[in-house]
C-alpha cells in the first residue's frame, strides 16, 4: 500500500538559512499534520491542514510556516535556522481525521 | 489541555512472554481516540493500535490488545508472545474527537527490550 512521502529525507543547513521540507499524503487522504521531534524526546504537534485549510496549530515557532496545495502534497517552511530546530520532522496524512499515518521523516540538521 | 502519561520510561521483557505498557491521560472530552503508536530504531511511527473512546469493546490487533478503563482514564497496550521484532520505543497517544484535524498530544514513550 502506498505510504505518506516525504522529501528531503535527509537535510543540512547552516544557522540563520531557510529549510524547505515537502510532504506527499497517501492518495486520496485530504488532511495533513507536520510533527517535530526532537532527540529522545516525544513528537510535538506544529500545524495541520484540511482541503488546502489550516486547521489546527500546535507549538509551530513564527519562523515556520506551511501550507497545503491544490493537490494536497504540503510543505513546510522553515526560515532563520537555530541550532535547536535540528530534529526528526514528521508528515502524517488521514482520510477520516480519526487515524493519522506518518511519513519516514525528514532528519534536519543545523549547524 | 490533554495530557498523556507514560509512567515506565523503560519495560524488558523475555522473548515470547507477555507485557503490558501503561498510560494514562487527562481530558475533560467525552469524545476522543487514543492510540499506541511503535518506534523502531528507523524512527517510522507505526500505528499499533486505535480506540474509539465510545466504544466499550478494548481494540485488539493480533498480538496486540489494549484494557481501556474509560472512567479511570486508563489505556494500557498488552502484547502477547513478545517477539525481537517488537523491540522499539512505545507511544501513547490522544486525539479530540469532534471532527476536527486535531493534532495528537504523546506520551514521553516506553523503551521496550525484548530479551532473547
Amino acid at each position: 500500500a502506498a505510504g505518506v512521502i516525504q522529501s528531503p529525507r535527509h537535510l543540512i543547513k547552516e544557522k540563520r538559512e531557510t529549510a524547505t521540507l515537502k510532504c506527499y499524503p497517501i492518495p486520496r487522504h485530504d488532511t495533513v499534520y507536520w510533527y517535530q521531534q526532537g532527540p529522545g524526546q516525544d513528537p510535538q504537534f506544529l500545524i495541520s491542514f484540511y482541503e488546502k485549510m489550516q486547521s489546527d496549530k500546535g507549538s509551530i515557532p513564527d519562523r515556520f510556516s506551511a501550507q497545503q496545495f491544490s493537490d494536497y502534497h504540503s510543505e513546510l517552511n522553515m526560515s532563520s535556522l537555530e541550532l535547536g530546530d535540528s530534529a526528526l520532522y514528521f508528515c502524517a496524512s488521514s482520510l477520516d481525521e480519526k487515524t493519522q499515518y506518518f511519513g519516514p521523516g525528514t532528519r534536519l540538521l543545523v549547524l | 489541555a490533554q495530557t498523556v502519561t507514560q509512567s515506565q520510561p523503560e519495560m524488558s521483557v523475555q522473548e515470547a512472554e507477555t507485557v503490558t505498557l501503561s498510560c494514562t491521560y487527562d481530558t475533560s472530552e467525552s469524545d476522543y481516540y487514543l492510540f499506541w503508536y511503535k518506534q523502531p530504531p528507523s524512527r517510522q511511527m507505526i500505528l499499533v493500535i486505535r480506540q474509539e473512546a465510545y466504544k466499550q469493546q478494548n481494540a485488539t490487533e493480533n498480538r496486540f490488545s489494549v484494557n481501556f478503563q474509560k472512567a479511570a482514564k486508563s489505556f494500557s497496550l498488552k502484547i502477547s508472545d513478545s517477539q525481537l521484532g517488537d523491540a522499539a520505543m512505545y507511544f501513547c497517544a490522544y486525539k479530540s474527537g469532534g471532527g476536527g484535524a486535531d493534532g495528537l498530544t504523546f506520551g514521553k514513550g516506553t523503551h521496550l527490550i525484548i530479551q532473547p
